[in-house]
């Protein structure tokens, strides 16, 4: 069974640039997060979705981060324009169903390098 | 606010030894904690994980201690091999509220031959 794919794995942009990042999830998962990782430290959740429905956007970054998930299979994020402080392992990650004990799958991450 | 701490960035331990990761939480609301593993230019992979209904979890070489009391956590490897050198994340969440997980900042174990 194939994992989480994510693409790219490596991304270099200049600041006030666009990237966007593409996740396909586990086939047949209902539940998919994104998560940004800084170094030395653990993944923090930036938004949840159940099928299409993003369910908890609390901690993304509204002013320029913005996510969807059509057909509530692949997602994408997008940050415009990104900041020197985006650089960072962007993770997504997903769960058969939405349950607090439904095991997290874990892509390898979108590692962002802004200059 | 950090909600779950990895007080150790690393730890060395010799191979066949018992490998001992520690983890502590400050929200009493959490009843469910994880542990993950990552290798480098990997994604987590989920390890283990323990209710608070319980107090101990074991699979293979793999064992998950939990002291509510104390909101401490611990993960116990042993034997230790080679390839359980990776990072180690724990995580907790508030199963009932449906909340997120919460992830600690790591700690890098390295098993030495």
């Amino acid at each position: 069974e194939a994992g989480v794919v994510q693409s790219p794995r490596y991304k270099i942009i200049e600041k006030k640039q666009p990237v966007a990042f593409w996740c396909n999830p586990i086939s047949g998962h209902n539940t998919l997060y994104w998560y940004l990782q800084n170094l030395g430290q653990g993944p923090e959740l930036l938004i949840r979705y159940e099928n299409e429905e993003a369910v908890d956007d609390s901690q993304l970054p509204k002013d320029r981060f913005s996510a969807e998930r059509l057909k509530g299979v692949d997602s994408t994020l997008k940050i415009q324009p990104a900041e020197l402080g985006d650089s960072a392992v962007y993770l997504c990650a997903s769960s058969l169903l939405a349950g607090g004990t439904d095991t997290q799958y874990f892509g390898p991450g979108t590692r962002l390098t802004v200059l | 606010d950090q909600q779950v701490k990895q007080n150790s960035p690393s730890l060395s331990v010799q191979e066949g030894r018992i490998s001992i990761l520690n983890c502590d939480y400050t929200n009493s609301m959490f009843d469910y904690f994880l542990w993950y593993k990552k290798y480098p230019a990997e994604g987590p992979t989920f390890l283990i994980s323990i209710s608070s209904i319980k107090d101990k979890n074991e699979d293979g070489r793999f064992t998950v201690f939990l002291n509510k009391s104390a909101k401490h956590l611990s993960l116990h490897i042993v034997p230790s091999q080679p390839g359980d050198s990776a990072v180690y994340f724990c995580a907790a969440s508030n199963v009932q509220g449906a909340q997120k997980l919460v992830f600690g900042q790591g700690t890098r174990l390295t098993i030495n031959p």
